[in-house]
């Protein structure tokens, strides 16, 4: 059991938008720590995608946006590409654990 | 280029040590905090371990409290896990990863080593 929730899986059409939800609690997002994603493609290690809540690493495509509210945190796709395909993870920090965590993991597949 | 390399996996009895190992390249090892972070077969990724630049702050997960050992050696450009008491629910591949800044609290984890398979099996 994950201190962040993910959904295992979400799925859309090539063109689509689809979202990711990221769900904590007031040790970790609602603190106001922030949150970070990855992706992660089968027999890779993971690749950062989103750092401090919204911002995108140099070479990631403005398709990815993310946003943060409360205690939960989401990640949108828009324009959904076939090697958008892969696993998709949220990161954060918490208080009371004094570590890193992460969510469960998401599978996006694009139909 | 930033290059993360790890070695030291392998097959290993239950309640044995292993020690793993990850040599750091392409950036300034000692500006930085540094990471350790695994993954089950077929399962999602668990942070395990974070070490300030200078060894001061270290953090572990609950799960592997007591039993698992971060350590680095800056002059080497290199990071260490050393495990002990080892369980079957350790088996992972294990990845070395570079933090964002020399604290290990609020990183994200902006470049990953290919990762060292660890297999606790008798």
């Amino acid at each position: 059991q994950s201190v962040l929730t993910q959904p295992p899986s979400v799925s859309g059409a090539p063109g689509q938008r689809v979202t990711i939800s990221c769900t904590g609690s007031s040790s970790n997002i609602g603190a106001g720590y922030d949150v970070y994603w990855y992706q992660q493609f089968p027999g890779t290690a993971p690749k950062l995608l989103i750092y401090g809540d919204s911002n995108r690493p140099s070479g990631v495509p403005d398709r990815f946006s993310a946003s943060k509210s409360g205690t939960s945190a989401s990640l949108a796709i828009t324009g959904l590409q076939t090697e958008d395909e892969a696993d998709y993870y949220c990161q954060s920090y918490d208080s009371s654990l004094s570590g890193s965590i992460f969510g469960g993991g998401t599978k996006l597949t694009v139909l | 280029e930033v290059l993360l390399v790890e070695s030291g996996g392998g097959l290993v009895q239950p309640g044995r040590s292993l020690r793993l190992s990850c040599a750091a390249s392409g950036f300034t090892f000692d500006d930085y905090a540094m990471h350790w972070v695994r993954q089950a077969p077929g399962k999602g990724l668990e942070w395990v371990s974070g070490i300030s630049w200078h060894s001061g702050k270290i953090d572990y997960a609950d799960s592997v409290k007591g039993r698992f050992t971060i350590s680095r050696d800056n002059a080497k450009n290199s990071l260490y896990l050393q495990m002990n008491s080892l369980r079957a629910e350790d088996t992972a591949l294990y990845y070395c990863a570079k933090g964002s800044s020399y604290g290990p609290g609020n990183n994200y984890f902006d470049y990953w080593g290919q990762g060292t398979l660890v297999t606790v099996s008798s």
